[in-house]
């Protein structure tokens, strides 16, 4: 199975500052033939389904504002929120659909610092 | 827009059996996948497995093989998971979710979620 690590687990940010979250796969999750990273992120606000944000790595679902964004490639990857807001308090998970089984990474909570 | 709609919550005994169905509105169903992830109580989310009813195959996580069945039924766009010997470490929120299908790869992207059928498992 491919294993998923976030770092970090939880972090504080101020209001319209920069939160940063990291995930690394224990194998790359780029596809050769298609030059694509089969890695999605989602953010799980409390009692609710996990929401998605970023598929392919880098691409911005419908919806979601731009001021998150994914990038990376093969093994490396980050999710960037360039201004946090009070709404973005959340739990973000990584998740690769290279192969299954599907796995996600252990979640980073972000918080208002 | 597509709606996952799950069956209600439930209390089992340890030992036994629990079934839990996903009935999907809006999208092709036959096209698409469905994935059931689990999130234990403060815990994160866990990949249990998958079937595109297309193929009508499943596939399983290693930790849930022998003890997980995930079934559809085409005719009424409504996905299954049974999961059997129940213990109390299966205390959990059940999601299926929804995925396109990709046909590199053999894969697909969640991009649909029910809203979760909480399964208690006590005696």
């Amino acid at each position: 199975d491919i294993v998923m690590t976030q770092s970090p687990d939880s972090l504080a940010v101020s209001l319209g500052e920069r939160a940063t979250i990291n995930c690394k796969s224990s194998r790359t999750v780029l596809y050769s033939s298609n030059n694509k990273n089969y890695l999605a992120w989602y953010q799980q606000k409390p009692g609710q389904p996990p929401k998605l944000l970023i598929y392919w790595a880098s691409t911005r679902e419908s919806g979601v504002p731009d001021r998150f964004s994914g990038s990376g490639s093969g093994t490396d990857f980050t999710l960037t929120i360039s201004s946090l807001q009070a709404e973005d308090v959340a739990v973000y998970y990584c998740q690769q659909y290279y192969t299954t089984p599907q796995t996600f990474g252990q979640g980073t909570k972000v918080e208002v610092k | 827009q597509v709606q996952l709609v799950q069956s209600g919550a439930e209390v089992k005994k340890p030992g036994s059996s629990v079934k839990v169905s996903c009935k999907a509105s809006g999208g092709t169903f036959s096209s698409s996948a469905i994935s059931w992830v689990r999130q234990a109580p403060a815990q994160g989310l866990e990949w249990m497995g998958g079937i595109i009813p297309l193929f009508g195959t499943p596939n399983y996580a290693q930790k849930f093989q022998g003890r997980v069945t995930i079934t559809t039924d085409q005719s009424t766009s409504t996905a299954y998971m049974e999961l059997s010997s129940l213990r109390s470490e299966d205390t959990a929120v059940y999601y299926c979710a929804r995925g396109d299908y990709i046909g590199s790869r053999d894969s697909w992207i969640i991009d649909y979620w029910g809203q979760g059928t909480l399964v208690t498992v006590s005696s």
